[in-house]
């Protein structure tokens, strides 16, 4: 299974700012994945980050307001812009193998 | 995509008794299901799966059960210890357009508590 990193663990932010999350995995990999996990709550599915290409978005949610990018196999970051409270979550990443999807330790988001 | 149980409920076990988490699904195409563990500030890790083909797979201590028929999954835990404290989480890949498991969709979560 991959070794998946993200930076920052946790942070809090003020309404109206934006903050950058970091996904990094020690091997190559085709696809990443972007969820949101609200307090108490199940995994959403954001967006699948492509390499090369703009992230592909579910529905719901706007590149506008979670711009992805990509940069290269190993890597890719998530933007939460424009936060409000309703924003505060955790953020997960994660990576496929070969049938599942491996996870990085998240980043715990609250927006004051 | 349809859901995967939607709720979370809490399972309270004594230390040494077997558990069992229990998820409905309603999506009748989907053709692998998957069980993730998430300990307090960790990301989900993953625990046994399951293919369509398969009513039942064992792993260490943990036992996933495939009912198709009612479109229920099982994780039973044997002689649960306390470090198997944590919320668990069923997946299934409904996304039959990709390869089984990069796409999921995930069903709420039950929190398993071991009491000592």
């Amino acid at each position: 299974s991959a070794v998946i990193s993200q930076k920052p663990s946790r942070d809090i932010c003020q309404r109206g700012t934006s903050l950058t999350i970091q996904c990094q995995v020690d091997s190559q990999v085709t696809m990443m994945f972007w969820y949101r996990q609200q307090p108490g709550q199940s995994l959403t599915l954001i967006a699948t980050a492509n390499q090369g290409s703009e992230a592909t978005y579910e529905s719901g949610f706007v590149i506008d307001k979670f711009p992805i990018s990509r940069p290269n196999l190993t890597f890719s970051t998530l933007t939460v812009s424009n936060m409000s409270p309703e924003d505060s979550s955790i953020y997960l990443c994660s990576v496929a193998g070969a049938d599942t999807q491996y996870f990085g330790p998240g980043t715990r988001l609250t927006v004051l | 995509g349809e859901n995967v149980g939607l709720h979370l409920p809490t399972l309270s076990v004594q230390e040494g008794d077997n558990s069992i988490i229990n998820c409905a699904y309603s999506n009748s195409a989907s053709d692998y299901f998957i069980w993730y563990k998430q300990e307090s500030g960790k990301g989900p890790q993953f625990i046994i799966d399951i293919r369509s083909n398969m009513d039942k797979r064992q792993g260490q201590r943990v036992t996933v059960l495939l009912n198709k028929t009612v479109k229920h999954l099982s994780l039973q835990i044997a002689a649960t210890q306390p470090g198997d404290s944590a919320v668990y989480f069923c997946a299934e890949n409904w996304d039959l357009r990709v390869h089984a498991g990069n796409m999921l969709t995930f069903g709420g979560g039950t929190r398993l508590m071991v009491k000592p």
